[in-house]
């Protein structure tokens, strides 16, 4: 186990709603980042948070947004969802320092359907 | 912008026979190599990393990948598979450990 913790771990909403999916990071890393993997697909790469404030950022709009607290755990929220939207949201927690090598542990997923 | 491109959707395989799963990627600028390994009904670990130095790089497994950076490759290879071996393999690539992109990937079926 990776200590990298998501929550819920199913969702079912349907579209125009929002949803906020919750991630606690591994104890001592400082970065988060949020994937989205669609069935039969690699993991595409959402936005990371880096010390509270967004580090960087794919190919996403910007209904897709995120939150990262002091304690290093993160919100993703999505909002006006669409079908398409319907994925297994992966976190994967790191620690990014100068001169140190950036390892990122997976949290399990949420599973999130749009009907 | 980058990008990864893993050829083999599935590959099967015998037991002790070897494998190679390929990765090519794109890039303008100098890169860091991943290969993660899924396990069914597990999530996403790290199975080895490039980042510099040797060009051939080592998992505790028996995988080994080496970067070619004028065929822009990164394959995995193991000279004789287990059972175990049997998961979803996945290339990423990123330049500055800020942005991360995934293969994908590629399910290798290891058959007794």
């Amino acid at each position: 186990e990776t200590g990298v913790t998501q929550s819920p771990t199913h969702l079912i909403k349907t579209r125009g709603q929002q949803v906020t999916l919750r991630c606690s990071s591994q104890s001592g890393h400082n970065t988060v980042s949020w994937y989205q993997q669609a069935l039969g697909q690699g993991p595409q790469f959402i936005f990371q948070y880096y010390r509270e404030e967004e580090n960087g950022r794919g190919n996403f709009p910007p209904r897709f947004s995120g939150l990262q607290f002091p304690n290093y755990s993160s919100e993703l929220n999505v909002n006006a969802l669409e079908l398409d939207d319907s994925a297994l949201y992966l976190c994967a927690s790191s620690f990014l320092g100068q001169g140190s090598t950036d390892t990122q542990y997976f949290g399990p997923g949420t599973r999130l359907t749009v009907l | 912008a980058q990008s990864v491109t893993q050829l083999d959707s599935q590959v099967p395989v015998f037991e002790e026979a070897p494998v190679e799963l390929r990765c090519n990627y794109s890039s303008s600028v100098s890169v860091y190599l991943f290969w993660y390994v899924q396990y069914p009904n597990q999530g996403l670990q790290l199975l080895l990393k490039y980042l510099s130095g040797s060009t051939l790089v080592e998992s505790i497994n028996g995988f080994e990948a080496e970067f070619n950076k004028s065929q822009t490759s990164f394959h995995l290879r193991k000279p004789s598979v287990h059972i175990s071996d049997t998961a979803e393999y996945f290339c990423a690539v990123s330049n500055n450990f800020n942005k991360f992109y995934f293969g994908s990937g590629t399910k290798l079926n290891v058959k007794p």
